[in-house]
């Protein structure tokens, strides 16, 4: 079983629809969550990280669920613009360090 | 502030042959990652540098993977031989630290290696 998990997708979803993934992770020591969105051939870029009271930025709002293990990012008013893979993140500490363990992403296509 | 500088942007060479790519992170972030990401997969963690030091390796196929970071900043990661299944995108991050606090991290454009 992978330590992070998402649906690959893809979610097809029209102009204007609201949108929800989900990811979870097995590690119950992991501290640290972002949603990385990541266009076809670009790198991954920090969409927003994820706490535990919960966060939105403009359309977008990521929860955390500690005691379920598991994260989720709703994207509300889709536009096409939002067509793109987007990465979960946990991260945990790790002998003497951390580590990021992504996912391995979730495809949206957004259409017009 | 300049962002993760990474080169070359592609490369494509014949299996059995040797390839390295650069790294220049943004700078005074302490910690430099190495990833690999296979097409329709997430990035997998290959190295991770604290300034110069390697603080997780355990992922890096050490009979042909090399990386190093001598002077805590810039960083090589190296493939000597190549083989087909290294075909992959290799990104370089990097990222801040404050005690045990982790910051988000900054990649790179990545380096797209193609091996025939």
């Amino acid at each position: 079983r992978k330590e992070v998990e998402q649906d690959p997708g893809p979610f097809n979803v029209p102009e204007g629809a609201t949108v929800a993934f989900n990811c979870t992770y097995s590690n119950s020591a992991s501290q640290s969550f972002f949603w990385y969105r990541q266009d076809c051939r670009k790198e991954p870029k920090l969409l927003m990280s994820v706490y535990s009271s919960g966060n939105e930025d403009g359309r977008f709002t990521a929860q955390l669920n500690r005691a379920s293990q598991y994260i989720s990012l709703l994207i509300r008013d889709s536009k096409l613009s939002d067509s793109a893979t987007y990465l979960c993140v946990v991260n945990r500490a790790s002998v003497g360090t951390y580590k990021y363990i992504f996912g391995t992403g979730t495809r949206l296509k957004v259409l017009a | 502030e300049a962002g993760v500088a990474q080169s070359p942007r592609y490369k494509i060479i014949e299996k059995r042959q040797s390839v390295a790519f650069w790294c220049n992170p943004i700078s005074g972030h302490a910690t430099l990652y190495w990833y690999q990401q296979i097409l329709g997969q997430g990035p997998k963690l290959l190295i991770q540098f604290q300034n110069n030091g390697v603080v997780d390796d355990s992922q890096l196929p050490k009979d042909r993977f090399s990386a190093e970071r001598l002077k805590g900043v810039d960083s090589t990661l190296k493939i000597q031989p190549a083989k087909l299944e290294d075909s992959a995108v290799y990104l370089c991050a990097s990222s801040s630290t404050h005690g045990t606090t982790a910051y988000e991290q900054y990649f790179g454009p990545g380096t797209r290696l193609t091996v025939t």
